[in-house]
């Protein structure tokens, strides 16, 4: 069974950092793009950032660029994301989603395994 | 940035009748849109790929249609199950992956 978990939410001051990991199972993580997307209370999904199968590419959406970084350990089976400078805006559940692939590792740019979230509450 | 806007923000719809969703893009996308659904407590899940194809598992109740700028998510006959949020996501170039806002489908 496929399983993505994420940890490493909290309750963190604006200005400063956090480090949040997904532990993955069930699967061949070595040969899957994996992105994070977030969800502030109550509101939609918005894309963060993603990193390809190989840590080739490592991209972002704009308003994390310069901030955030995504990285993957494939030996591990885990995915992080290091964020800097947080903003009250940055308050959101954080999922992290396998993207589907071809038979060529890369990535169709949907997803279709998501874990549950892990919370960051950016509040002073 | 691609602006992704579905409506209607709400959906009231009985059990067994057909619910239509919108997804409008603010530039054309071709066919490169995704459906997921999501209820309360959980994490979104797969309905549909390029605008068209059901994921792995997804009744054949669900179908979806569109391209370029207008797409639409149809529920032929709603199922208690099927009551939950509703999103598009365009991912027509990496990483300026975008999500609509969403519909809630509730009953009526």
């Amino acid at each position: 069974e496929v399983q993505l978990v994420e940890s490493g939410g909290g309750v963190v001051q604006p200005d400063t950092s956090r480090r949040l990991s997904c532990a993955a199972s069930g699967f061949i993580f070595g040969n899957y793009a994996m992105h994070w997307v977030r969800q502030a209370p109550g509101k939609g999904l918005e894309y963060v950032a993603g990193i390809t199968y190989n840590s080739g590419a490592a991209d972002y959406a704009e308003f994390v660029k310069g901030r955030f970084a995504v990285s993957r350990d494939n030996a591990r089976n885990s995915l992080y994301l290091d964020m800097n400078s947080l903003r009250d805006e940055d308050t959101a559940l954080y999922y992290c989603a396998r993207e589907v692939r071809n038979s060529n590792n890369v990535g169709r740019g949907f997803f279709d395994q998501w874990g549950l979230g892990t919370l960051v509450t950016v509040s002073s | 940035e691609i602006v992704m806007t579905q409506s209607p923000a709400t959906l009231s719809v009985s059990p067994g009748e057909r619910a239509t969703l919108s997804c409008r893009a603010s530039q054309s996308i071709s066919s490169n849109l995704a459906w997921y659904q999501q209820k309360p407590g959980q994490a979104p899940r797969l309905l549909m790929y390029g605008a068209s194809t059901r994921a792995t598992d997804v009744p054949a109740r669900f179908s979806g249609s569109g391209s370029g700028t207008e797409f639409t998510l149809t529920i032929s006959s709603l199922q208690s199950e099927d009551f939950a949020v509703y999103f598009c996501q365009q991912y027509n170039k990496w990483p300026q992956w975008t999500f609509g806002q969403g519909t809630n489908v509730e009953i009526k």
